[in-house]
């Protein structure tokens, strides 16, 4: 089946304990994106990556870091995390390539509780 | 810098009864635009797109949008709705080379019996 699969699914943690939200897809897309969703702000692009070893910030990237080391992962890593972050994470993929293939594929979402 | 405004943070409908739901937004260039359904405790679905052609389009689940260039609009719209389609409807607008997807704040819809 094809999917969008995020790990772990919730997670409560503590100020400054460094974590890692994986996240990985067996569609063989080359674009994949990271997005916090908070009330009444809908959904936020953090960052997002066009290929492999290819990321660029999206509109809130502070405090976050990503990397793409190979095509099907794009790990979300919060180094110091803090309360602010908690939030409810998304990453998708997309085909990347021509406008047809513009369409994003959500994972299920990651509740990140930071105390 | 591309935006999406939905005006609309509640919306209440009786069951069977026709919705509309409101979407603006602000891009410099052909908007390339989506509507997605979040249910409770899920992910997003793709209901529709629009990238260039006919500005009515056609989604899953019985939904239509209208593309209004010269109202910056993206209304979505379902002639009789569901309970089962009570969720959060997000409208989003991304750019030309689609790699900044921006959403509007949602609108949650309530049903009626």
């Amino acid at each position: 089946e094809a999917q969008v699969t995020q790990n772990p699914r919730y997670l409560i943690t503590v100020t400054g304990k460094k974590l890692t939200v994986t996240c990985s897809q067996n569609m063989n897309h080359e674009y994949m994106s990271w997005y916090r969703q908070d009330p009444g702000l809908g959904l936020r692009q953090i960052y997002y990556s066009m290929n492999v070893e290819v990321t660029d910030k999206g509109d809130v990237p502070e405090g976050y870091k990503v990397s793409r080391k190979e095509k099907r992962n794009f790990p979300l890593i919060l180094e110091s995390p803090s309360p602010n972050q908690t939030s409810l994470y998304f990453c998708a993929s997309s085909p990347g390539t021509g406008h047809s293939s513009y369409e994003q594929y959500f994972g299920p979402g990651t509740r990140l509780t930071v105390t | 810098a591309q935006s999406v405004t939905q005006p609309d943070i509640h919306i209440t409908v009786s069951e069977g009864a026709s919705l509309e739901l409101r979407c603006n937004y602000s891009y410099g260039a052909t908007p390339y635009l989506f509507w997605y359904v979040q249910s409770p405790g899920q992910g997003l679905q793709l209901l529709l797109k629009y990238f260039s052609g006919d500005t009515l389009v056609q989604g899953i689940k019985g939904f239509e949008a209208e593309f209004k260039r010269s109202q910056s609009s993206f209304n979505l719209r379902k002639p009789s709705v569901h309970w089962s389609d009570a969720a959060e409807y997000f409208c989003a607008v991304t750019n030309n080379a689609g790699n900044m997807l921006t959403f509007g704040g949602g609108t949650r819809l309530m049903v009626k019996p």
